[in-house]
């Protein structure tokens, strides 16, 4: 089992620039979930979907970020325009009914 | 207000010796709770959960308690090694059975496993 995928695992840009980062679960699970750390807010909770359904996406920021999940093995979060408020470390994970969360490795994301 | 709470950022233990580390929560909502381990570089890893209808579960040298009345869990690592150095986060869900999953984590408490 591959464990879950993001890429890129690191990504610098300039502020004002597109970033999109991208996830695969892990294989027959059907729950998605975006999440980012920062040293002041801990790891927060962005968004998640179930069957490829966004259910909450209460905890996206601002309208500068969107998430997708066009099938089951694939998901992007967007942001546009990108700020250096947004650098943070993004965290794709996956579960079956959403309990046991199982992570990827994480894209350091730095806003310049 | 943060729901989960972690109030040691740090704890250091010599090898063998037992890890104690403590999470409050404060939604009594909440009804499974679990723990994840995670180290540089990488993203946290599932270690143990345990749902509001027990006050313990085991699982190898590593243990969760749940008292609900002081809406305190804890996990005890014994005996503690090396290998167990990383950063401990407590997380807490108010959806048991269901389909939400929504986890809400503590700050998380960085354990030093001295040799």
């Amino acid at each position: 089992d591959a464990g879950v995928i993001q890429s890129p695992r690191h990504e610098v840009t300039e502020m004002g620039q597109e970033v999109t980062l991208r996830c695969k679960p892990i294989s027959g699970h059907n729950s998605l979930f975006w999440y980012r750390q920062t040293m002041m807010r801990g790891l927060e909770l962005l968004i998640y979907f179930n069957n490829n359904v966004p259910i909450d996406d209460s905890g996206m920021p601002e309208d500068r970020f969107s998430a997708k999940m066009p099938n089951a093995s694939f998901s992007t979060l967007k942001i546009q325009p990108s700020e250096p408020r947004d650098s943070a470390v993004y965290f794709c994970a996956s579960s079956l009914w959403g309990y046991e969360q199982y992570f990827g490795p994480g894209t350091r994301l730095t806003v310049t | 207000d943060q729901q989960v709470k972690q109030n040691s950022p740090s704890l250091s233990v010599q090898e063998g010796r037992i890890s104690i580390l403590n999470c409050d929560y404060t939604n009594s909502m909440f009804d499974y709770f679990l723990w994840y381990k995670k180290y540089p570089a990488e993203g946290p890893t599932f270690l143990i959960s345990i749902s509001s209808i027990k006050d313990k579960n085991e699982d190898g040298r590593f243990t969760v308690f749940l008292n609900k009345s002081a809406k305190h869990l804890s996990l005890h690592i014994v005996p503690s090694q090396p290998g167990d150095s990383a950063v401990y986060f407590c997380a807490a869900s108010g959806t048991y059975g269901g389909s939400q999953g929504n986890l809400i984590f503590g700050k998380g408490t960085k354990l030093s496993v001295k040799p």
